[in-house]
């Protein structure tokens, strides 16, 4: 199993539309997790932490899932700004290392 | 304004030639990182630091070197061995990396290219 894998995309979807991506990871002691965004040939900017409970930050919603070692995002009303590559992101093999899934790709049309 | 500066943005390297790449922060972070992404890749990690004078190696720091003799720098040395070197190689930094639900601050990349 990928140590964190994402779905592969890309996800093609109208403005207002809602739209999930989900992310597995393989280490079960990892204890940090991430949704990242980048657009295209820029650095990844942090979009949001993921906590046990659930998180919310306007329209993004980020979940978690311990025991299956699931991470989600979802992205309600989407906008044309909204498009880009989402990273998923976790704490790997210690403390300061992170592990980046590939990405997905979402494309938001008028 | 805080931040992570990298330089160059665009880097031609001929065969056989080391480059540098250059890395600088005035976040006052410890810890600073070295990434590769190749096209529909995830970002991977060549080398890391925690502290001055000390670095470790990532996943794939064969053909790469680094140094960290001053706190706010980090370079990156493409040498002559790496021979697949196109990429864009991004510089990032964390403040604590021992700290659970660290974030990292990314520099803005350079893309190197081979000629």
């Amino acid at each position: 199993r990928k140590e964190v894998e994402q779905d592969p995309g890309p996800f093609n979807v109208p403005e207002g539309a809602t739209v999930a991506f989900n992310c597995t990871y393989s280490n079960s002691a990892s204890q940090s997790f991430f949704w990242y965004r980048q657009d295209c040939r820029k650095e990844p900017k942090l979009l949001m932490s993921v906590y046990s409970s659930g998180n919310e930050d306007g329209r993004f919603t980020a979940q978690l899932n311990r025991a299956s070692q699931y991470i989600s995002l979802l992205i309600r009303d989407s906008k044309l700004s909204d498009s880009a590559t989402y990273l998923c992101v976790v704490n790997g093999k210690g403390y300061s290392t992170l592990t980046f899934g590939k990405g997905t790709m979402l494309l938001v049309s008028p | 304004d805080g931040g992570i500066t990298q330089s160059p943005k665009y880097l031609f390297r001929k065969e056989g030639q080391n480059v540098t790449l250059s890395c600088e922060q005035n976040l006052n972070h410890d810890a600073m990182y070295w990434y590769r992404q190749d096209p529909g890749q995830g970002l991977r990690l060549i080398y890391y630091s925690q502290i001055v004078n000390d670095f470790q190696k990532g996943d794939i720091a064969e053909g790469y070197s680094v140094s960290r003799e001053k706190k706010e720098s980090f370079p990156l040395t493409v040498t002559s061995a790496q021979k697949n070197p196109t990429a864009f190689y991004l510089c990032a930094s964390s403040r604590n990396p021992r700290a659970t639900n660290e974030k990292l601050f990314f520099g803005s990349g350079t893309q190197l290219s081979v000629l």
